[in-house]
């Protein structure tokens, strides 16, 4: 099986400009969730996406939105970035009958100026 | 609160040493824990579960209940351990908690 891809993998962006990224999970993986990671905070939950609804959320501002389509691929966006939103972010999938195993994709490293 | 700690940000081990890398969690229910590892320049991974109760890579994680603890052991240290290490906590509705991670740095 293919693994978690996310595009882009690489993004400079300046502040106030907002941001999409993409993520396409294991095949029949359902359950798709973002984490942001720094090297200050470490792995921080932002939400999760299962048949196209969201799951869960962790605690980041309403500048962080997702979605989920159909075919269970999910897309995170960013909107006013903030110099603080620098950051690699990780996307994950599970499958229903373990939803405890995360796979984890590559990520996309955002640098903003 | 749920909540999962690892205290230490780095731990350096002489190869050869033993290794504990540290983990408590804050949970009402039942835990089900897990350890995470980072290579580098590779994804994050799951490396084992508390409940398979099985040693992956020579490395090997204990509940205790009493003391709301999941240490990662390792008896002897090798250089390919050096890694990013993340404890996690799934609370069973579906969303798992990960600590801020300890980075393991094996000395030769």
């Amino acid at each position: 099986k293919a693994g978690v891809t996310q595009t882009p993998r690489y993004l400079i962006k300046t502040r106030g400009q907002q941001v999409t990224l993409s993520c396409s999970p294991i095949s029949g993986h359902r359950s798709v969730s973002w984490y942001q990671q720094t090297p200050g905070q470490g792995l921080q939950f932002l939400f999760e996406y299962f048949s196209e609804t969201q799951r869960n959320k962790g605690n980041f501002p309403g500048r962080f939105s997702g979605r989920q389509f159909s075919n269970s691929r999910s897309e995170m966006n960013v909107s006013t970035l903030e110099l603080g939103d620098s950051a690699l972010y990780l996307c994950a999938s599970s499958s229903d009958r373990a939803p405890y195993e995360q796979y984890f994709g590559p990520g996309t490293r955002l640098t903003v100026t | 609160a749920q909540r999962v700690t690892q205290p230490e940000k780095l731990l350096s081990v002489f190869k050869g040493a033993p290794v504990e890398l540290k983990c408590n969690y804050s949970y009402s229910g039942s835990p089900e824990l897990f350890w995470y590892v980072q290579y580098s320049r590779q994804r994050l991974q799951l490396l084992l579960r508390h409940i398979s109760r099985e040693s992956i890579k020579g490395f090997t994680a204990d509940l205790n209940k009493g003391e709301t603890s999941f240490h990662l052991k390792k008896p002897f240290a090798q250089e390919e351990d050096s890694a990013m290490y993340y404890c996690a906590l799934w609370n069973r509705d579906d969303k798992i908690i990960f600590g801020k991670g300890t980075r393991l740095h094996i000395l030769p």
